[in-house]
């Protein structure tokens, strides 16, 4: 079965730039996040879809972050503009549902902004 | 408050040692505890589940332990590798709203020769 797939794995921009991540989820998965996880930190949510629907953004700085999921299927996060704190590494993760218990993550995308 | 709290934040082992990781919680109403490893680079892979009724779950040289009364669990690593060089992070589940999945800040792993 394969896996969650995410690119760029890296991404070296400077301040004040505009950045994309994609994410595939894993064939069947209805429910996609993205995680923004700090050096020496654990993942912190940013975003949750149920098919193409927004769950919960809470999280989400929306004067600079985006995401979509416009088919229900794969989803794109953007940050306009970068900021130095902004350097993370931002994983995407799929499960079968809202309520499952068990996120499968793929490898991630190391941000670094200078 | 939901959080997840873990100790020791980084260890370091020689190879071939046990160790322990602890995993403290206040996370409500409670569905599983989750240990996962993460490489670095990597995304997290998931070691152990264990739901309320269950205290003790192994995975080769890991074993978890869950006290749902005190509200704590640990991870034990057997005769340490050092491929076991990673961060594992504790998650717990929650049984109720949309975002279930509190996360710990992790252990940093390192085994040295």
């Amino acid at each position: 079965e394969a896996g969650v797939a995410q690119s760029p794995r890296y991404k070296i921009i400077e301040k004040r730039q505009s950045v994309a991540f994609w994410c595939n989820p894993i064939s069947g998965h209805a429910t996609l996040y993205w995680y923004q996880q700090i050096l020496g930190q654990g993942p912190k949510l940013l975003i949750q879809f149920q098919n193409n629907g927004v769950v919960d953004d809470s999280q989400l700085p929306k004067d600079r972050f985006s995401a979509e999921r416009l088919k229900g299927v794969d989803s794109t996060l953007k940050i306009q503009p970068a900021k130095l704190e902004d350097s993370a590494v931002y994983l995407c993760a799929s499960s079968l549902e809202s309520r499952a218990t068990e996120a499968f993550f793929g490898q991630g995308t190391r941000l670094t902004v200078v | 408050k939901n959080q997840v709290e873990q100790s020791p934040q980084s260890l370091i082992i020689l190879e071939g040692k046990n160790c322990t990781l602890q995993c403290n919680y206040t996370v409500s109403p409670f569905s599983n505890l989750r240990w996962y490893k993460q490489d670095t680079g990597r995304g997290p892979v998931s070691l152990t589940i264990m739901t309320f009724s269950e205290n003790t779950k192994s995975n080769g040289r890991y074993t978890a332990t869950l006290d749902a009364d005190t509200k704590q669990s640990s991870l034990h690593i057997t005769a340490s590798q050092l491929s076991d060089s990673a961060s594992y992070i504790c998650v717990v589940s929650r049984n109720s709203g949309n975002t279930p999945l509190v996360f710990g800040k992790g252990t940093r792993l390192s085994v040295i020769a």
